[in-house]
């Protein structure tokens, strides 16, 4: 199937880390991202990562991979109040290209 | 210098009635791709188009008509709009494995 899994909600005060966590399906994907939607807006690219990879840090945020476990999560430290929005992972479906994305958490950053 | 762009942004109309939706991408890109999002943020797939050529068409109702003019350019035509196609609609363009999103059409039918 193509079930991307992610908690709905999470909260944190501002200055902790956040973790977003996903779950995904395919296992022949090749790479995984995270998006960032703010209320009313577009999707934005934060970040991403190539499967044959178990960690990569920009910044701010830090992504994990467990492939045994198809288990993706979204670190942010520090998290500001503009970080409040919701957070999509998504594999790629393979050859087409087309993105598989889960269901979205909405961080509420609380100051 | 808008790399995904969509018009119009907002869209109100009535049950029955055709309405189309366009995208331009300035970034050079071969594919570009339809969205729909409902309203539980849900985000899948609808069409995707290759240097003008179809290449993936999800299990839409055939009143969704894509066309692409050219490649910068991919316009989203629905017919006889139903209750359920209220949702908005994004636009996105990619280059190899990174998929850039225009900002949205928020369609509502009544």
């Amino acid at each position: 199937g193509e079930d991307v899994e992610q908690s709905l909600f999470l909260s944190v005060r501002e200055g902790d880390s956040s973790v977003i966590n996903c779950t995904y399906t395919d296992s022949s994907s090749t790479y995984l991202y995270w998006y960032k939607q703010e209320p009313g807006a577009g999707l934005q690219l934060l970040t991403y990562i190539f499967s044959n990879m178990d960690m990569k840090q920009d910044q701010r945020l830090t992504v994990l991979l467990n492939k045994k476990d198809k288990h993706l999560s979204l670190r942010i430290a520090d998290t500001q109040t503009g970080d409040s929005a919701i957070y999509f992972c998504a594999e790629d479906g393979g050859a087409t290209n087309k993105l598989i994305f889960g269901t979205g958490t909405l961080l509420a950053v609380q100051p | 210098d808008t790399a995904v762009s969509q018009t119009p942004k907002y869209l109100v109309t009535q049950m029955g009635n055709d309405k189309s939706i366009k995208c331009e991408q300035n970034l050079g890109h071969d594919t570009m791709y339809w969205y729909k999002q409902d309203s539980k943020k849900f985000l899948k797939i609808m069409f995707s188009y290759n240097n003008k050529e179809l290449i993936i068409n999800e299990t839409v109702p055939n009143r969704f008509s894509p066309k692409s003019p050219d490649k910068a350019h991919l316009n989203l035509h629905i017919n006889s709009l139903e209750l359920g196609d209220s949702a908005v609609y994004f636009c996105a363009s990619s280059s190899a494995w990174m998929q850039y999103f225009g900002p949205g059409t928020r369609l509502t039918v009544t």
